[in-house]
């Protein structure tokens, strides 16, 4: 069974630009969510989709944005690049049940320059 | 205060030993308990998950949960050098994952 598919591995992007990453969920998992991991914060919940419907939102700035397919697959946003958006952002897929197991990509690594 | 906390390490133990992780958290309406594995430069993979109060075990790692205490613990039985990562602890509620920020841990051989 192919694992939790993220693209792109790896992006370097210009303060103020604006990016789009994706993310193809395990085969059956509807539920996608999105996190940021840096050095300093750690790993942190940026949002989770299910049917399309955004169900929980982290704390950060509307620059982040997000959306879920029918397919289940999901695309983040981010706009108006700031240097602290350089991170390791991970996306994990699980069964909709409640809180289930989430099984993570293995993560898009942006460079904001 | 952090809703997730966990000892700050670095953790180092002998090969062979018992590694023991210790995770707390805030939020009594927290659901479900989980055990991350990251290995430098890698995603997190999960290892263990636990629900209900009690043990939990699935080959040389258990996970221990005590929703009274708000505490979840995770041992490591005859650490190997494969096993030096970091451990995240995560808790669940409302679709959402709040993650500790880890502890390290290193298998001397």
């Amino acid at each position: 069974k192919a694992g939790v598919t993220q693209t792109p591995r790896y992006l370097i992007k210009t303060r103020g630009q604006q990016v789009t990453l994706s993310c193809s969920p395990i085969s059956g998992h509807r539920s996608v969510s999105w996190y940021q991991q840096t050095p300093g914060q750690g790993l942190q919940f940026l949002f989770e989709y299910f049917s399309e419907t955004q169900r929980n939102k982290g704390n950060f700035p509307g620059r982040f944005s997000g959306r879920q397919f029918s397919n289940s697959r999901s695309e983040m946003n981010v706009s108006t690049l700031e240097l602290g958006d350089s991170a390791l952002y991970l996306c994990a897929s699980s069964y909709p049940g409640g809180n289930t197991e989430a099984f993570f990509g293995q993560g898009t690594r942006l460079t904001v320059v | 205060q952090k809703e997730v906390e966990q000892n700050s390490g670095p953790l180092s133990v002998p090969e062979g030993a018992i590694a023991s992780l210790n995770c707390t958290y805030s939020d009594r309406g927290s659901q479900s308990f989980f055990w991350y594995r990251q290995y430098s430069g890698k995603s997190p993979e999960l290892i263990m998950f636990i629900y209900s109060n009690g043990d939990k075990e699935d080959g040389r790692f258990t996970a221990q949960l005590n929703k009274a205490s708000q505490y979840v613990s995770l041992l490591i039985r005859d650490s190997q050098p494969s096993d030096s990562a970091t451990y995240l602890c995560a808790v669940g509620r409302d679709y959402k994952l709040s993650f500790g920020a880890g502890t390290t841990v290193t298998v001397r051989a």
